[in-house]
């Protein structure tokens, strides 16, 4: 069973454009919720993470909105740029750190010139 | 660089071997966490060490296992090889736990081992 449920599985924007990825979880113990940024042949890094205490946080051009009532988070990346393609995965977890991290399966942006 | 270093970058093997992939993690980092991705898994958690001892367990077959000696490097250990094992192995390192403003629970990712069963 997946805990953690993430669309869209790919997405291409252009240049300047907003991307929005959705997850979705079952678990209303999860209380972090973090988003990793894979670049292709590179490990997974952090992007940005949440607590569900507030419902928006921003850094830079991303921007993770949580919706705990819905048991759904999302990430916003505002002016998105070609060097933003990347595989983004987001995950949840218990206890508020990265025991047990559940990952999402990741979703693959592209970003055309 | 995430300071964590994964060995080897590339193997392939045949079904029914066993490989060993290596993992030293970030300089101070006392747990070390073990992924497997694959194109339709994504990231699956497979085990953590802390400090030498495991800590947590995932999705790991009995055919896998790990240990974390006492300098803190781990060592994954993967036996009668399939074609399905054929996949990407993470290694990730984390700092002991705090202040969550401090990044704590930040996992740091190595650039992976990529495994090819034939």
């Amino acid at each position: 069973q997946q805990q953690v449920k993430q669309s869209p599985q790919s997405l291409i924007v252009q240049k300047g454009g907003i991307s929005i990825i959705n997850c979705a979880y079952e678990n209303t113990a999860f209380d972090y919720f973090p988003w990793y940024q894979q670049f292709p042949g590179k490990g997974p890094a952090l992007l940005i993470a949440i607590r569900p205490d507030v419902s928006e946080k921003k850094e830079g051009r991303f921007t993770i909105s949580f919706n705990k009532s819905a048991k759904q988070f999302s990430l916003h990346i505002m002016d998105s740029q070609p060097g933003d393609s990347a595989t983004y995965f987001c995950a949840a977890s218990i206890e508020g750190g990265s025991e047990k991290l559940v990952f999402g399966k990741g979703m693959k942006l592209t970003v055309n010139p | 660089d995430s300071g964590v270093t994964q060995t080897p970058k590339h193997l392939i093997t045949a079904t029914g071997q066993r490989v060993t992939l290596r993992c030293s993690p970030r300089s101070g980092d006392l747990s070390v966490y073990w992924y497997q991705q694959s194109l339709d898994q994504g990231l699956q958690f497979l085990i953590q060490y802390y400090n030498g001892e495991e800590r947590a367990k995932g999705n790991i077959l009995e055919r896998f296992s790990a240990q974390q000696f006492p300098d803190l490097h781990s060592e994954l250990n993967l036996s009668s090889l399939e074609l399905g094992d054929s996949a990407l192995y993470f290694c990730a390192s984390s700092a002991p736990w705090g202040d969550f403003e401090g990044h704590t629970g930040e996992l740091f990712f190595g650039e992976g081992s990529r495994l090819t069963v034939l």
